[in-house]
């Protein structure tokens, strides 16, 4: 069953602002990971935050997780055209089993 | 260079037809995976391969069976396609199973059942 859930599901937003993405997951994860999937392309790998990690930085990113309420934040400040994309957080669970994908959040960045 | 790839990239066929999609990495990693995106964005995994052997097989119908030759190519055999398994495909790749091996994507397959 899908694990994560992110929030809102669309954000639109002018350049230069900062945007703001949720994601809420069910059960024990060993980390939480960020992915952007630009229109018509795979996923790429953004950020990978360990369960204990609080916050993690790179570059414009900003990655929170708080197991205690199993949700992450992912953070892009100072928002450009080009990070107009889909946004989507995925979980590995204790199991090391799989890597669990959550719903998105479709981010449009208007110049 | 093209980390992972997968062929083709659109696909359209009939209902009834048995189709395959290609996938290889020159990553050098170990793990390979097929994902399915629907028509709502939502990614599910399929099946996973490490070293050749088949790890992960989720609720998939039998109709769907994947084939890795090789630890560098993870190819996907669709028999008797079906309205409902129009969707995109992708690819995937990893260093390994451990917990701190991000996926590598493809760019998808299109696959559009008529």
């Amino acid at each position: 069953s899908q694990q994560g859930e992110e929030d809102p599901q669309a954000l639109s937003i002018q350049e230069g602002e900062n945007a703001t993405m949720n994601c809420s997951y069910k059960t024990s994860i060993n980390n939480l990971q960020w992915y952007r999937q630009n229109s018509g392309r795979g996923l790429v790998h953004l950020i990978l935050i360990r369960s204990n990690e609080r916050e993690k930085h790179s570059g414009r990113l900003r990655v929170t997780l708080d197991t205690s309420k199993k949700s992450s934040s992912l953070l892009i400040t100072a928002s450009r055209a080009a990070d107009t994309a889909s946004y989507f957080c995925a979980t590995l669970n204790t199991g090391f089993q799989k890597l669990v994908f959550g719903t998105g959040t479709r981010l449009l960045v208007s110049p | 260079d093209t980390a992972v790839s997968q062929t083709p990239k659109y696909l359209v066929t009939q209902m009834g037809n048995d189709k395959s999609i290609k996938c290889e990495q020159n990553l050098g990693h170990d793990t390979m995976y097929w994902y399915k995106q629907d028509s709502k964005k939502f990614l599910k995994i399929m099946f996973s391969y490490n070293n050749k052997e088949l790890i992960i097989n989720e609720t998939v119908p039998n109709r769907f069976s994947p084939k890795s030759p090789d630890k560098a190519h993870l190819n996907l055999h669709i028999n008797s396609l079906e309205l409902g398994d129009s969707a995109v495909y992708f690819c995937a790749s990893s260093q390994s199973t451990g917990a701190n091996s991000p996926l590598h994507f493809g760019n998808g397959t299109r696959l559009t059942v008529t």
